[in-house]
């Protein structure tokens, strides 16, 4: 079975410009979550979609915004790219809403670059 | 507010030695906790996760982590340590009460030694 995939891999932007990063999860699950991990740390929540709505958000400005598809693939958009922006993005599938019970599984990963 | 700690940036040992990866969290309500490991230019994979059942936990590869509630710790831990468990591994809480979210360690980088 084909795991989380992420569109593209490696990405380079300039200030100002936004960005659409792309995901597909697993077959069957219904939630996606994104994360940021700056080099040198720990992911970073974004957001959760379950059911096509946003369920979690975390501390991020109004730049990020982020949608999930009849098909639970996702998108996730940054507007007004900053430097500081520049990390790998990371994408997580789960079957359920609950991390009590479900195992996220995560994509590669996207590597934004912003210069 | 939670938070997870995770002692040493990096941590060597040698090839066939005992790997010890320690994790502290906060939590005012019962936690539960997740090892991942990432390879490099890798996504990341559950090693294993603490949802209140046994306090001692066994994952994929070898590793094992056993829940202190008293100590506030969720340490990995590995009998004899392989070069291929060379990786960054992360240590995750969330609570029971959220909103599914993972609040996450810096990270420890294993290096293991010939």
């Amino acid at each position: 079975d084909a795991g989380v995939t992420q569109s593209p891999t490696h990405l380079i932007k300039t200030r100002g410009q936004h960005v659409t990063l792309r995901c597909s999860p697993i077959s069957g699950h219904k939630s996606v979550s994104w994360y940021q991990q700056v080099l040198g740390q720990g992911p970073q929540f974004i957001f959760q979609y379950y059911e096509k709505e946003e369920r979690g958000r975390g501390n991020f400005p109004d730049r990020f915004s982020a949608r999930q598809f009849p098909n639970y693939s996702s998108e996730l958009n940054v507007n007004a790219l900053l430097l500081g922006d520049s990390a790998l993005y990371l994408c997580a599938s789960s079957l359920f809403r609950s991390s009590s019970t479900d195992t996220q599984y995560f994509g590669p990963g996207t590597r934004l670059t912003v210069l | 507010a939670q938070s997870v700690t995770q002692l040493g940036s990096h941590v060597s040992v040698s090839e066939g030695a005992l790997v010890l990866l320690r994790c502290n969290y906060s939590s005012s309500v019962p936690p539960y906790l997740f090892w991942y490991v990432q390879y490099p230019n890798q996504g990341l994979q559950l090693l294993l996760k603490y949802t209140s059942a046994a306090t001692l936990v066994k994952g994929i590869n070898g590793f094992e982590a056993e829940f202190k509630k008293s100590e506030t710790s969720f340490h990995l831990t590995k009998p004899s340590a392989h070069m291929s468990d060379a990786a960054e591994y992360f240590c995750a809480v969330t609570r029971r009460d959220s909103n599914y979210q993972l609040i996450w360690g810096a990270g420890t980088k294993l290096i293991i030694k010939p």
